[in-house]
């Protein structure tokens, strides 16, 4: 199985400013076909998680431009400028490239 | 607008069985591949199962194959979980999910699942 490990566990941030998060596979995400399936969910508290971007650095419908994906091959980030209130939660990678699996998550928290 | 609606949740003791159920509306359901995730209190997020768009493809982690089943029924826009020998570590709020291409894209509000004697 392929393994996501992300860093930070927890990221405290005051409102306003950059986040960032790591997220290292186990495994070039890199699929036959080209494309590299590495996805990003936010789950904000009490609900279910809601979809950010996709195929690394698309964001998805009515997702804020603050939200910027990167990376390739095994190695991602996820920035957040200008941290706002509704963005604090729990964020998740996830691949489908292999087999799906998702990291273990980043807390992003109030300082 | 897509919704996806679980029940079939509650209490349950190990060993025994419980069926999930997903009510899919505001898109053509027999369109898309569909599939249910799980995340156990206070922990991350868990594949659970993958259905093809006509049902004929499944696929199941190690931690559940053998023991659960995904189907769905086109007709009535519908997905279920069949879950059998239930374990105390399959407690979870299971989220019914929809599939495009390749990654969720919009997922169902989730039901608890409590196996416990």
């Amino acid at each position: 199985d392929v393994v996501l490990t992300q860093t930070p566990v927890a990221q405290p941030v005051t409102l306003g400013d950059q986040a960032s998060i790591s997220c290292r596979s186990s495994q070039s995400l890199v699929h036959s076909n080209g494309n590299t399936y590495l996805e990003w969910y936010l789950q904000k508290p009490g609900q279910s998680p809601q979809l950010l971007i996709y195929k690394v650095s698309n964001r998805f419908s009515g997702v804020p431009d603050r939200f910027i994906g990167s990376g390739s091959g095994s190695d991602f980030t996820l920035k957040i400028s200008r941290v706002e209130p509704e963005d604090l939660g729990v964020y998740y990678c996830f691949q489908a490239t292999h087999d799906p699996t998702f990291g273990a998550g980043t807390k992003l928290e109030l300082k | 607008e897509v919704q996806l609606v679980e029940s079939g949740g509650g209490l349950v003791q190990p060993g025994r069985s419980l069926k999930l159920s997903c009510a899919a509306s505001g898109f053509t359901f027999s369109n898309y591949y569909m599939a249910w995730v799980r995340q156990a209190p206070k922990k991350g997020l868990e594949w659970v199962a993958t259905i093809s768009t006509s049902g004929s493809r499944t696929y199941y982690p190690d931690s559940v194959k053998g023991r659960f089943t995904i189907s769905r029924d086109n007709a009535k826009s519908s997905l279920y979980l069949q879950m059998n020998s239930l374990k105390s570590e399959d407690t979870a709020t299971y989220y019914c999910a929809r599939i495009w291409p390749n990654w969720v894209d919009y997922w169902g509000q989730g039901v608890m699942v409590t196996v416990s004697s």
